[in-house]
């Protein structure tokens, strides 16, 4: 099946610094998300990206859709204390709702 | 904005003993999936319904079931609770196609 390929798998930032975290795939996906995690709580979507190429933000938070389809990134800009968490990709094909989650990357952000 | 509902939020089992989980989608999300997160690791993806039917099949236990009721809500029947079953189980809903949101999980404990 496909895997994804989520790096880094952590990272240690001071705030203020901007972040940058990728997916990458040997398959294709029609649809790419990144979703971030609180301990103990349920995934909540960030940005949701559906065409290749595509380049979405949503406040602090850009991403990309790669051309090739089988990579993505998200950005974080000038990271806030309450950016802590895990954040995941997720790559969707259509018509099969097996979504496909990276293995996170775990965001600490110092004050 | 209404968000998935799961109960119970928290539950603990003993091996070899049932539990049954309950999840109710956003309004006029008509597609729900299941997720089992273990302990540090990321979403696996379980089952899925579309308009009551069963549209995709992941790594569920032969021991699992699942059904999705008339008024769109679903439940996760599960037997014979092994003790590798303890795990953070996530609902997702969604229109058909269309990124999925996630509920607040329940947390199972077998004991």
């Amino acid at each position: 099946g496909q895997q994804l390929n989520q790096s880094p798998q952590s990272m240690f930032i001071q705030e203020g610094e901007d972040v940058s975290m990728n997916c990458t795939s040997s398959s294709i996906f029609n649809t790419w998300l990144w979703y971030k995690q609180d301990p103990g709580e349920g995934p909540v979507l960030l940005i949701a990206l559906y065409k290749a190429g595509e380049l979405t933000s949503n406040g602090r938070l850009t991403a990309q859709f790669g051309i090739t389809r089988k990579d993505s990134f998200l950005n974080i800009s000038a990271s806030i204390p309450s950016d802590v968490g895990i954040y995941f990709c997720a790559g969707q094909v259509h018509n099969n709702n097996d979504m496909r989650f990276g293995a996170g990357t775990r965001l600490t952000v110092k004050p | 904005a209404a968000g998935v509902i799961q109960s119970p939020r928290h539950l603990i089992k003993e091996k070899r003993e049932t539990a049954t989980l309950k999840c109710y989608p956003i309004p006029r999300h008509d597609t729900v999936y299941w997720y089992q997160q273990g302990p540090g690791q990321d979403p696996q993806f379980l089952i899925s319904f579309y308009e009551k039917m069963q549209s995709d099949k992941g790594s569920i236990p032969d021991r699992f079931s699942a059904q999705q009721f008339s008024d769109y809500h679903s439940e996760l029947n599960m037997s014979s609770l092994e003790l590798g079953d303890s795990a953070l189980y996530f609902c997702a809903s969604s229109s058909p196609g269309a990124e999925q949101y996630f509920g607040p999980g329940t947390r199972l404990t077998v004991t």
